[in-house]
Formats: structure tokens, sequence, C-alpha cells
């Protein structure tokens, strides 16, 4: 168990709809990443937040958003969903702000959505 | 885009042979090297994991073997279990750019 909690663990929606999945890191963690798993586009970085900031932006959608709260949780907002955002997505954290062998990144299990 | 590239696809290896994945990176500004090893259901978890001003870092049965010049770096998996069998991704980033580039995945099957 990485201790980073990610839920909901899976989630079925239809089109057009928008989701929120929610990630609470491992204690003391500051920073949280959110990943996309997909079969066609692999491991990809989305988005990070440092102690509530945006702190880097990967290949995130426009209709995608994240959020961190004061209590370190952290929230990926999907939208106007389309059948190709069906995928894992996981919640990541680690203790500083940069992945190194000094900071190393734990993974939560994921949340699946599917998209119908 | 700089990408991390991954071989092979799927591996098969039997119990005690050594596995071997290779990764070549294509922007000489990484600087963080680390392999992840993920089970069905179950997020990535950190293998081990390597700067590029070493040639080599051995952790128990895992090895990574760096190559600056070539820009390639490999996972050395030595006396293969049953257990080790997962998938395995190599991965690249920069300090303070943590747009971390995964490698598309090797799915590594030991068999007994």
């Amino acid at each position: 168990d990485s201790g980073v909690t990610q839920t909901p663990k899976h989630l079925i929606t239809a089109t057009g709809q928008r989701v929120t999945l929610r990630c609470s890191p491992r204690s003391g963690d500051l920073s949280v990443y959110w990943y996309q798993q997909s079969l066609d586009q692999g491991l990809q970085f989305l988005i990070q937040y440092y102690n509530g900031e945006e702190r880097a932006k990967g290949n995130i959608l426009e209709r995608f958003s994240a959020q961190q709260f004061p209590d370190l949780h952290s929230e990926l907002n999907l939208s106007s969903l389309e059948l190709g955002d069906s995928a894992l997505y996981f919640c990541a954290s680690s203790v500083f702000s940069s992945p190194d062998l000094e900071n190393t990144i734990y993974f939560g299990e994921g949340s699946w959505l599917t998209v119908v | 885009q700089q990408q991390v590239k991954q071989s092979p696809q799927s591996l098969i290896v039997q119990k005690g042979g050594i596995s071997i994945i290779n990764c070549a990176y294509e922007n000489t500004a990484f600087d963080y090297f680390p392999w992840y090893q993920q089970f069905p259901g179950k997020g990535p978890a950190l293998l081990i994991a390597i700067r590029p001003d070493v040639s080599e870092k051995k952790e128990g049965r895992f090895t990574i073997s760096f190559n600056k010049s070539a820009k390639q770096f490999s996972l050395h998996i030595m006396d293969s279990q049953p257990g080790d069998s997962a998938t395995y991704f190599c991965a690249a980033t920069m300090y303070n750019n943590n747009d971390m580039r995964f490698g598309a995945g090797t799915r590594l099957t030991v068999k007994p």
C-alpha cells in the first residue's frame, strides 16, 4: 500500500457528463501529480500541484481541471466527457516538488473511468 | 515532444534467467531516470532510479545500466522469479520540469 488513496475506484458515465476524481496524498507529502494511463497513449503526465499551487502542466485537455485544497487532497475534474477519455487515472504524491532520487513519487491504485 | 522509447514490448524469461529491458531517450537535459514496476490492478511503484553521473546502479537483483553518450539505459533483473512478472516502465525527467516521460512499458512473464 503506497499510502495514496484514490476514489472512486471505478466509474462509468455517459458522454457529455462531468466527473470528479479524488486523491488523498501520503501523510506529509506536499506534491500531488495526476497521470492518465490508456492503451494507446500509455502513461501520461497531466498536472502537478505543490502545496496548493499549480507547479507543472503536461498533456491535460482544456476540458480537464484540477485543484489542491488546503488539507492537500486533490481533485481532478473531467467535463464534457468523450469516449476517448476512458482510461485509468492515477494520482501520485511526493514530499518535495521535483521527482528525484531523494523525492520518490508514490502512485495510488487509480480510478478506472469508462465513458459510454 | 521528447519521448522515451522502450523495448521489448513483451518478454518471456525462464525462472532464474536474466531479464533485460532497454530504453532510449532524446532529451539530453533529462537528469533522472526511474524504473517503475506495475502489477495488474495496482499503480506503478518505483523499483530503482539513477542519475546520469553514474553508469550503473544495483539494488539487490535489479541493476540499471546507463550509457550517457548513447542516450540509453537498461534494466537488468538477475535470477528472475515468477513474482517479478509485471509490467515495467522506464521514465525520464529533468529537475524542476516535472513532466516525467514514460516508456510504453514491457510486460515481463517469468515462467517457473
